[in-house]
């Protein structure tokens, strides 16, 4: 089982530009969640998809988008970057009905120029 | 709205010691509490997972007690070790349906031999 996976590791950008970050849940999950991690910070709760369907949001402008395929693998969009938006961005997968135990991935770390 | 605060933020202390963590959320509504550890620039490793039924959960070295009416979690580590060095986290996740996780900012610890 090779866990939660995130592509791509590291990635630069300029101010304005869009995004795409991608994740692939560890087998047998059904549930995607995205977080946003500031340095010196815990991680903030972006949104959660489950079923191709966005279950539940943080407190994040619509900048922020996401999308879930049939293989439950998920997507986060970022447009019109901003410099608050470099971080480390985590991908958690669970079993929504099984104790919702979250595993996460490596984290993609954007710096926004 | 859940906030999760941990004491202390940073911990430094010789090899062998035992140590407490601790964790405090302010709604006891909580579906679960997890324990995680995260290395410099690294995602987050699982480490205790407690049901919002049960008192404790062991794993090796590690132990996580959960008091929710108190509001309260702890993270006792054992004869610490130099490779215990990381910054822990804990995340209450909200019952009633959101499965929402609320994190603490972590405490960043240091074992020196």
């Amino acid at each position: 089982d090779a866990g939660v996976t995130q592509s791509p590791t590291h990635l630069i950008k300029t101010r304005g530009q869009q995004v795409t970050l991608r994740c692939s849940p560890k087998s047998g999950h059904d549930t995607v969640s995205w977080y946003q991690q500031a340095l010196g910070q815990g991680p903030q709760f972006i949104f959660q998809y489950y079923e191709e369907e966005e279950r539940q949001r943080g407190n994040f402008p619509d900048r922020f988008s996401g999308h879930q395929f049939p293989n439950y693998s998920s997507e986060l969009n970022v447009n019109a970057l901003l410099l608050g938006d470099s971080a480390l961005y985590l991908c958690a997968s669970s079993r929504l009905h099984s104790y919702n135990e979250q595993f996460f991935g490596p984290g993609t770390r954007l710096t926004v120029l | 709205k859940q906030e999760v605060t941990q004491i202390p933020a940073a911990l430094s202390v010789p090899e062998g010691e035992n140590l407490v963590l601790n964790c405090s959320f302010t709604d006891s509504a909580i579906y679960n509490l997890q324990w995680f550890r995260q290395d410099p620039g690294k995602g987050l490793t699982s480490l205790l997972l407690i049901q919002s039924s049960q008192r404790e959960q062991t794993s090796g070295r590690l132990n996580a007690s959960l008091d929710k009416s108190s509001g309260r979690s702890t993270l006792y580590i054992a004869a610490s070790q130099p490779g215990d060095s990381a910054t822990y986290l804990c995340a209450a996740l909200a019952s009633g349906g959101s499965y929402i996780p609320t994190f603490g900012r972590g405490t960043s610890l240091i074992v020196h031999p």
